[in-house]
């Protein structure tokens, strides 16, 4: 069955600091890879996408993400953080079916 | 509206009770997400309509879980004989083809709790 791991569960930083969310799957087929944020009080909205081509994305508000597939991860980054981020973080994927498989989530709390 | 609306946004209710979940998608979407959130955790499938049929229901707990979409646009999840187990947000998801080649588009969730 496939899985998908987020293994921080609460990260704080301070603004400007950089940030990596680590994402592990596990499906040895073809994936489409997601990340998705839920800001306080707001529904889960798309971050970023991966489907094929250039391994390295970039989505809304300077994120962006790496698929390495020889290491089945997808880790989120951003180089320097925001208050604005505070979020929760999911990691997603969409393998065989099309249903969208979420991890467990990361808690962003960036201190001003 | 512009987005995906979910009713009602909170529901309280007693064990053993029957509750309805309503989700209206964005117009002209055709694929249709129920998925269940606890607290602390991440969104858990439930069941994708693809038009009006379910097209993978492989996410529903048990047989007192059921979901309807007669028309292809509209959708309600229904469980029967509610437990405390079942309190959670309820989210619906659209999304304009299928989940594999598009974004998903959540609604705000339904939250129910069972006392």
């Amino acid at each position: 069955a496939q899985s998908v791991s987020q293994h921080n569960h609460h990260v704080i930083l301070s603004e400007a600091a950089s940030l990596e969310l680590g994402c592990n799957y596990s499906y040895g087929g073809t994936v489409n890879l997601f990340w998705y944020v839920q800001y306080p009080g707001q529904h889960l909205q798309l971050l970023l996408k991966y489907f094929s081509g250039d391994p390295l994305v970039k989505g809304i508000k300077g994120f962006e993400a790496e698929f390495i597939k020889s290491k089945f991860s997808f880790n989120l980054r951003k180089p320097s953080v925001q208050w604005s981020d505070t979020a929760e973080y999911f990691c997603a994927v969409i393998s065989g079916a099309n249903n969208l498989f979420f991890g467990t989530g990361t808690r962003l709390t960036v201190i001003p | 509206g512009a987005g995906v609306s979910q009713t009602p946004s909170n529901k309280v209710t007693e064990k053993g009770k029957y509750v309805e979940l309503r989700c209206d998608p964005i117009s002209g979407h055709t694929a249709l997400y129920w998925y269940r959130q606890s607290l602390g955790q991440g969104p858990e499938f439930l069941i994708y309509f693809q038009g009006t049929g379910a097209a993978d229901d492989s996410g529903l707990p048990n047989d007192r879980f059921f979901a309807v979409r007669p028309e292809g646009s509209v959708s309600t999840l229904k469980i029967q004989r509610t437990e405390r187990g079942d309190s959670a947000v309820y989210l619906c998801a659209s999304s304009l083809n299928s989940g594999r080649t598009g974004e998903l588009f959540f609604g705000e969730g339904s939250r129910l709790t069972v006392l």
